[in-house]
């Protein structure tokens, strides 16, 4: 079973601060994914890597950057944290981008940004 | 780029009745289809998936869906629920390299 685990469940940190999230994944899969998940507005994407030291950007890109140096771990970084910030983190996995196969998500960082 | 259009933003039932939320995408073409669940306080899980072949699709749990493709539909159904049910329901479709999601159902099943 494909196991993506994200460093913290919840997570309280000031604005301005520099945030960082980790995700590692166990199965060897090429494609990492972060999203954020708001209520009313579903999972949108910020950034995902289809390979290491690959990325591309999102739906919703601005104050994000990511970092992917291993296969099995992609880093979502908040360069300078704010309020508007405050969401459910969620890393996703999956094998290939090719054939529409499903994503396996972790369970989710909730940041609060005070 | 897809959109997706879930029409209920929170349904409740009672144990036994029948679920049915909608989904809705907004253009054709080849489409890969998913709905995935989120129980309270667990990670997303894959439900069910569509790729090809017969429009109605089987998943975990006693759920289905079915895709219409004049409709531009991807409906989720499950004959009769259980309080276990409770959750969040998002609809996914495959958008080139990513996956577009519905704003999310929610679901309370009273006992």
């Amino acid at each position: 079973d494909v196991k993506v685990t994200q460093s913290s469940r919840y997570l309280v940190k000031r604005t301005g601060e520099k945030v960082f999230l980790e995700c590692v994944q166990d199965m060897d899969h090429e494609n990492m994914f972060w999203y954020r998940q708001d209520p009313g507005l579903g999972l949108r994407l910020i950034y995902f890597s289809y390979d290491v030291k690959m990325k591309e950007k999102g739906d919703i890109p601005e104050g994000y950057s990511v970092s992917r140096e291993k296969k099995e771990r992609f880093s979502l970084i908040l360069e300078s944290a704010s309020t508007n910030q405050t969401s459910m983190y969620l890393c996703a996995s999956r094998p290939t981008l090719g054939g529409g196969q499903p994503q396996h998500f972790g369970d989710g960082t909730r940041l609060s940004i005070l | 780029a897809q959109s997706v259009s879930q029409h209920n933003h929170h349904v409740i039932l009672s144990e036994a009745a029948s679920l049915e939320l909608g989904c809705n995408y907004s253009y054709g073409g080849t489409v890969n289809l998913f709905w995935y669940v989120q129980y309270p306080g667990q990670h997303l899980q894959l439900l069910l998936k569509y790729f090809s072949g017969d429009p109605l699709v089987k998943g975990i749990k006693g759920f289905e869906a079915e895709f219409i493709k004049s409709k531009f539909s991807f409906n989720l159904r499950k004959p009769s629920v259980q309080w276990s049910d409770t959750a969040e329901y998002f609809c996914a479709v495959n958008d080139d390299y990513k996956l577009s999601f519905g704003a999310g159902t929610t679901v309370t099943v009273r006992a």
